[in-house]
């Protein structure tokens, strides 16, 4: 059974701080990685897929990265901004049935 | 539309009673997923559509829910005899095919009173 970790469960900064979010998966057989923002009492915002052949992926200022053999993927946040403040959540999805684990998420606070 | 859509956005209900949650998914979508995520936690994946059948159902907690997809566009999570343990957002989301990137609607807050 697929299991997904986030560790720290939360994270605050200072603005303009460049940061690493860490995710750790226990099943290394991943179809794909994604990761996700939401914002309080908001759905989820797709902001990265990484495909299991991939090894990284970039968006504006992000960029995540994947390792499937040691079961770990990184969202890379440049020069933070108080509005990248949200809980960042990654899923992978395993095997056939296509379902996304996720992890618990990890809440990020960009002090201005 | 241009996105996953979800009425209602909130629901109060008491218990016993019966409920129905809606998806709209991104039109052309034929993969369309149920997650369920309490507070403070991940979303937890409840059952998955390939067009009109349900190809996972392996994640819906026990006989009171069921959900349907009858023309393989909008989906219908339906909740029996609801509980107070019930109470979740309910999220749906929508992918080209099954595998591809997915994506989220906002959510139905349902609270079982």
């Amino acid at each position: 059974k697929q299991e997904v970790t986030q560790i720290p469960a939360a994270l605050s900064v200072p603005e303009g701080e460049n940061l690493v979010l860490n995710c750790s998966f226990t099943d290394s057989a991943i179809y794909n990685l994604q990761w996700f923002r939401q914002d309080p009492g908001k759905g989820l915002t797709s902001l990265l897929l990484i495909q299991s052949s991939q090894r990284e992926q970039t968006s504006g200022r992000l960029n995540a990265s994947l390792d499937k053999s040691s079961g770990r993927s990184t969202l890379y946040i440049a020069a933070s901004q108080p509005g990248d403040s949200a809980t960042y959540l990654c899923a992978a999805l395993t095997g056939a049935n296509s379902k996304l684990t996720f992890g618990k998420g990890i809440t990020l606070s960009v002090r201005p | 539309g241009a996105g996953v859509s979800q009425t209602p956005s909130n629901k109060v209900t008491e218990k016993g009673k019966y409920v129905e949650l809606r998806c709209d998914p991104i039109s052309g979508h034929t993969a369309l997923y149920w997650y369920r995520q309490s507070l403070g936690q991940g979303p937890e994946f409840l059952i998955y559509f390939q067009g009109t059948g349900a190809a996972d159902d392996s994640g819906l907690p026990n006989d009171r829910f069921f959900a349907v997809r009858p023309e393989g566009s909008v989906s219908t999570l339906k909740i029996q005899r609801t509980e107070r343990g019930d109470s979740a957002v309910y999220l749906c989301a929508s992918s080209t095919t099954t595998g591809d990137e997915q994506f989220f609607g906002p959510g139905t807050r349902l609270t079982v009173l």
